[in-house]
């Protein structure tokens, strides 16, 4: 069964500085991958997807996220954190039918 | 991407009691879900919403408790029935937009307290 791992359940990070969230993943097969945002009281917003190819992918917000298949990784990362950043992120793997299973969630956390 | 409505935004409710959720998207999608993240939580996929045919319930979800409607290509309901404190949650409706689409668009979410 497909399943992602989120080790942290919070990061904290100072506001400039570069952030990484960490997602780790199991699959059957070639994995697709996807990280999404929830901010407080909203529903998820999708950020960046892998399916195939570069195995750095580039997203939305200046986010980007690496694909590691050796580690099976797929870490998302910042290169200079907002506050405006602070926000509950999700990693999911795509399982069959086009479900998505999701990982246990990362608060981020940005101080000024 | 999709632009996705759903309604109410938020309710509260009375244990015993039901509640139909609206999930509207603004254009034809093949495929719609229905998730529950419940306090604290990560989203748990309740059902598979299928246009014109009984949905596909997940483990541990059943059509008595979260009956679902998908009459087109751009609506869906659920329900939560005869609710109970445990019912509280975030219930979130998302989409694929189309045949050669890999990514889930969400929306808005409904947050339900049952009191």
């Amino acid at each position: 069964a497909q399943s992602v791992a989120q080790p942290e359940d919070q990061v904290n990070v100072a506001e400039g500085n570069p952030l990484t969230v960490k997602c780790t993943y199991s699959v059957s097969g070639n994995p697709y991958l996807f990280w999404y945002v929830q901010y407080p009281n909203r529903g998820l917003q999708f950020l960046l997807k892998y399916i195939t190819g570069d195995n750095l992918v580039k997203g939305s917000y200046g986010f980007e996220a690496e694909f590691n298949k050796s580690q099976t990784s797929f870490h998302l990362k910042k290169p200079s954190a907002l506050v405006s950043d602070s926000a509950l992120y999700f990693c999911a793997v795509k399982g069959g039918f086009q479900k998505l299973v999701f990982g246990t969630g990362t608060r981020l956390l940005v101080s000024p | 991407s999709a632009v996705i409505s759903q309604k109410p935004s938020r309710d509260i409710c009375q244990r015993g009691t039901s509640l139909t959720i609206q999930c509207q998207v603004d254009s034809q999608v093949t495929m719609m879900f229905w998730y529950r993240q419940q306090p604290g939580q990560s989203l748990t996929l309740i059902a598979t919403a299928n246009q014109g045919s009984e949905a596909t319930y997940e483990s541990g979800f059943v059509i008595d408790k979260f009956p679902i409607s998908r009459p087109n290509l751009t609506f869906s309901t659920l329900t939560v029935s005869n609710m109970s404190p445990e019912d509280s949650s975030i219930y979130l409706c998302s989409v694929v937009p189309g045949l050669g689409s890999d990514t889930q668009y969400f929306g808005p979410g409904t947050r339900l307290t049952v009191l």
